[in-house]
């Protein structure tokens, strides 16, 4: 069975910094792209960034760019999400995804499945 | 970026009934479309990929339909279960995006 769990999640101040993982089981882990996607509260799904097989490739949202950062330990079967300068408005549930192929720029890509989510709060 | 937006925003319905829900691309994306189906409280799951293609396990009352720019997804017996907001999602372009998201309520 695939499996994704997320962690790391917590109360961060206005410009600090937080590191969520997400370890999977049920697939070989370095054969698929991921992504994050995470939830406002009482919003929308915001796609925030994906990263290809090797980690060789990655993508960011406008709103995350040059303040997050994603990557990958294949050894350990864990994506992660380093984000820094953190803003009251990425208050959010993060999800972890699996995308369909190994490349994160495939058009033929779908997230399927989820983690479940962790919950990353920024305030003062 | 591409944008997406959907119509309804949010709908009431009973269950039986047949519900559509319209996706719309700022420009063409080809069929790489996707709806994502989130119950209060839980991660979204995959319903339908590449504009109407069931994903496997979903039921069969999900449907997909369009191309270019114009989108629908439709339950044709709306079940207890299917209330819920559902999100279309474009894999066209390698920065992702997803609809506004439509919140089917009991009527």
């Amino acid at each position: 069975e695939v499996q994704l769990v997320e962690s790391g999640g917590g109360l961060v101040q206005p410009g600090g910094s937080l590191r969520l993982s997400c370890a999977v089981s049920g697939f070989t882990f370095s054969s698929y792209a991921m992504t994050w996607v995470r939830q406002a509260p009482g919003k929308g799904l915001e796609w925030v960034s994906a990263i290809s097989g090797s980690g060789g490739s990655t993508y960011y949202a406008d709103s995350v760019k040059g303040r997050f950062t994603i990557s990958r330990d294949n050894s350990k079967n864990t994506l992660y999400l380093q984000m820094n300068s953190l803003r009251a408005e990425d208050t959010a549930v993060y999800y972890c995804a699996k995308d369909r192929t190994y490349s994160s720029s495939s058009q033929t890509n779908w997230f399927d499945p989820w983690g479940q989510g962790t919950l990353v709060t920024v305030s003062s | 970026d591409i944008q997406m937006t959907q119509s309804p925003s949010s709908l009431s319905a009973s269950v039986g009934d047949r519900v559509t829900i319209t996706c719309r691309a700022s420009q063409s994306i080809s069929s790489y479309l996707n709806w994502y189906r989130q119950k209060p409280g839980k991660a979204p799951r995959l319903l339908i990929y590449a504009a109407s293609s069931l994903q496997s396990g979903v039921p069969s009352r999900f449907s997909g339909s369009g191309s270019g720019t114009d989108f629908t997804l439709t339950i044709s017996s709306l079940q207890p279960e299917d209330f819920a907001t559902y999100y279309c999602q474009q894999s066209y372009s390698t920065l992702r995006t997803f609809g506004q998201g439509t919140k089917v309520e009991i009527k």
